[in-house]
């Protein structure tokens, strides 16, 4: 079936530090991968996305490239901030039989100053 | 960009009242509104796909005439909370789906938080 996986929070770092969120994918088609963003008592805000492989998605210092060969869509960011501290969920779209998405478990990351 | 708005952004109700609960696409027409749940610290969990002028598709173990979906129109989608208990108490974030200009693109609401006593 159609899942995604992604690492398990919290993640906690200080301001500045370097960001991996792990997150793979398995898709029976050719998914569209996303990673959105959740702020405490909000909803979704999508950060980023990539349509095919290879493609880069990138936003606010935030990037991930779409990996077929390893199936897998890892978000990072050289640098984080303290207002980065928030949920982050790797998502895949299926647009075949339905159009469908499914989401990641979510990433809960935690930004000390 | 596009917005999705959500109305109203939390309520709180009595068990065994209905409560609905409003998604509207601002500023694009869409065919196509889904709806999900979030539990605390949890993922969102696909209830419904929602279809301008027809009937939602639900998704496995959601009861539909618990949770009763309207399309009315295509800026519009309703959830309908029916005979509310405490175990419905939970987040309710809707998407709707933009296939206008060459795009297609989802766009979430801000969610409504639902609390029942």
């Amino acid at each position: 079936g159609n899942s995604v996986t992604q690492m398990e929070g919290p993640v906690t770092l200080s301001e500045e530090a370097f960001l991996t969120i792990n997150c793979t994918y398995t898709a029976t088609g050719y998914p569209s991968l996303f990673w959105y963003v959740q702020y405490p008592g909000e909803g979704l805000q999508l950060l980023l996305k990539a349509t095919k492989a290879d493609d880069k998605g990138s936003n606010k210092g935030f990037e991930a490239t779409y990996r077929k060969e390893t199936t897998s869509f890892h978000l990072e960011k050289g640098s984080v901030q303290v207002s980065d501290s928030a949920v982050y969920f790797c998502a895949l779209t299926l647009n075949t039989g339905g159009f469908k998405t499914i989401f990641g478990a979510g990433t809960r990351l935690f930004v000390k100053a | 960009g596009a917005v999705v708005s959500q109305h109203p952004s939390w309520v709180i109700c009595k068990s065994g009242t209905s409560v609905k609960i409003e998604c509207r696409s601002l500023d694009f027409q869409a065919t196509t509104m889904f709806w999900y749940r979030q539990f605390p610290k949890q993922s969102l969990m696909l209830m419904a796909t929602s279809n301008e002028g027809s009937k939602a598709t639900y998704e496995q173990g959601v009861e539909k005439d618990k949770f009763l979906i309207n399309h009315a129109s295509l800026t519009l989608s309703t959830l309908t909370v029916t005979s509310a208990h405490p175990e419905d108490s939970s987040f309710y974030i809707c998407s709707a789906r933009d296939q206008n200009s060459g795009t297609d693109t989802q766009y979430f609401g801000p969610g409504t938080r639902l609390t029942v006593l």
